[in-house]
């Protein structure tokens, strides 16, 4: 169980063009999903909490209104790269946590890689 | 603002030997989660460390918190060459958005047969 769905899993798109990226809880219920964005041989840095049904909180540095967050429903959380530029190319990772479960682990989406020609 | 540090960032090992990777945090936490991540995939979720004291273990590998030294380690024992990765370990912490993971720098492992 506690299955993460990224959706694509890898996107090529031109400067200037926007990309969005899913994130779904399979088959459980998830009140607060994470968006992580990781560049070549570095670490995971966190971009934004989602909390269904109420606004992302962004980390300080995360343009806002470049990365659009909704997170309408338990299941369903996406991002949204607006205006991409080569610099967004990079591997951006959801997590979930269960809810109602406050100390339950993250469960990782496999991930989906960007890349702005 | 807390700050996870991993050491070594990376390390190259023979096949059998044994090493440790160690993960420093700066401030209090109760949790502590180890990586696994492959090149080109996502976390694969190793250990979940809940208490001073915790050592927990998997094949060859081992982890263990000491949450009064704001350290983690993770041992790896007669190291093959399956291990190659990249291991995180994060610690979590709260924020106005509630409780978040913070990552370490990552360590790459590569392993030689």
């Amino acid at each position: 169980g506690a299955v993460v769905s990224q959706h694509p899993s890898w996107v090529i798109c031109k400067s200037g063009t926007s990309v969005k990226i899913e994130c779904r809880s399979l088959d459980f219920q998830a009140t607060t999903m994470f968006w992580y964005r990781q560049f070549p041989k570095q670490s995971l840095m966190l971009m934004a909490t989602s909390n269904e049904g109420s606004k992302a909180t962004y980390e300080q540095g995360v343009e806002k209104d470049k990365f659009l967050i909704n997170h309408a429903s338990l299941t369903l959380s996406t991002l949204t790269v607006t205006s991409a530029h080569p610099e967004d190319s990079s591997f951006y990772i959801c997590s979930a946590r269960k809810a109602g479960v406050g100390g339950s682990p993250l469960h990782f989406g496999n991930g989906t890689r960007l890349t702005v020609t | 603002e807390l700050k996870v540090e991993q050491n070594p960032l990376f390390l190259s090992m023979q096949e059998g030997k044994n090493y440790t990777i160690y993960c420093n945090y700066s401030t209090t936490s109760d949790r502590l989660y180890w990586y696994r991540q492959d090149p080109g995939k996502s976390l694969e979720s190793l250990f979940v460390l809940l208490s001073n004291g915790a050592v927990k273990q998997e094949g060859r590998l081992m982890a263990s918190l000491d949450t009064k030294a704001r350290l983690s380690t993770l041992h790896i024992t007669a190291a093959v060459h399956d291990l190659s990765a990249t291991y995180f370990c994060a610690v979590v912490h709260n924020n106005n958005a509630g409780n978040m993971l913070t990552f370490g720098g990552g360590t790459r492992l590569m392993v030689k047969p």
